[in-house]
């Protein structure tokens, strides 16, 4: 079975503070996001990878960035955060090609708050 | 570009009643097409999918339909359980370069099933 680890399930920081959140996935899946999840908002794409050290934007790239050094390990970086950034985030993971059938498989997801 | 519409509002049916949950799309190309749950703190998991039209995706008593002509993919259970109380989200995937294909997710409904 895939598993998709992220390091915290909560974390509290403060605004102007520089913040990671690391996604872990043992499946050596070639693709990886992150995605953060607002009520009334849905699931919204910040950043994703499709090899190692490839990134591309997502839809919300603004104030963030990413580090994809090991085909397993996917960081997402906050460089100075803000309180707009209080949110859950969902890294996720997939095997490429299959010509987008296969699915995404999500970590437990990382509550922020940025206080 | 690729876009996912879902109804809006929660919700809330009683145990045993019939679900159903609308999904539109408005992609190019040919998607495959995915229903993702929720459950409470927890992160997304596949609960079904179809790549292509008319496939009919199953698993737990859930089916959704890939109708193309309607451009629709309404996920429907014939008896519901208090234990589907849950997020379901409609998501799209479409061929990309390189494997780097995106999903693009619908807003999610949150199903409240009362005993």
């Amino acid at each position: 079975d895939v598993k998709v680890t992220q390091s915290s399930r909560y974390l509290v920081k403060r605004t102007g503070e520089k913040v990671f959140l690391e996604c872990v996935q043992d499946m050596d899946h070639e693709n990886m996001f992150w995605y953060r999840q607002d009520p009334g908002l849905g699931l919204r794409l910040i950043y994703f990878s499709y090899d190692v050290k490839m990134k591309e934007k997502g839809d919300i790239p603004e104030g963030y960035s990413v580090s994809r050094e090991k085909k397993e390990r996917f960081s997402l970086i906050l460089e100075s955060a803000s309180t707009n950034q209080t949110s859950m985030y969902l890294c996720a993971s997939r095997l490429r090609g299959a010509g987008g059938n296969s699915p995404l498989h999500f970590g437990n997801g990382t509550r922020l708050t940025v206080t | 570009g690729n876009s996912v519409t879902q109804m809006e509002g929660p919700v809330t049916l009683s145990e045993e009643a019939f679900l159903t949950i609308n999904c539109t799309y408005t992609a190019t190309g040919y998607p495959s097409l995915f229903w993702y749950v929720q459950y409470p703190g927890e992160g997304l998991q596949l609960l079904l999918k179809a790549t292509k039209a008319d496939d009919k995706g199953s698993n737990k008593g859930f089916e959704a339909t890939y109708r193309k002509e309607t451009t629709s993919f309404h996920l429907e259970k014939g008896s519901v359980q208090v234990s589907d109380s849950a997020v379901y989200f409609c998501a799209l995937s479409t061929r990309g370069l390189y494997g780097n294909n995106r999903l693009a997710f619908g807003k999610g409904n949150q199903v409240v099933v009362i005993p």
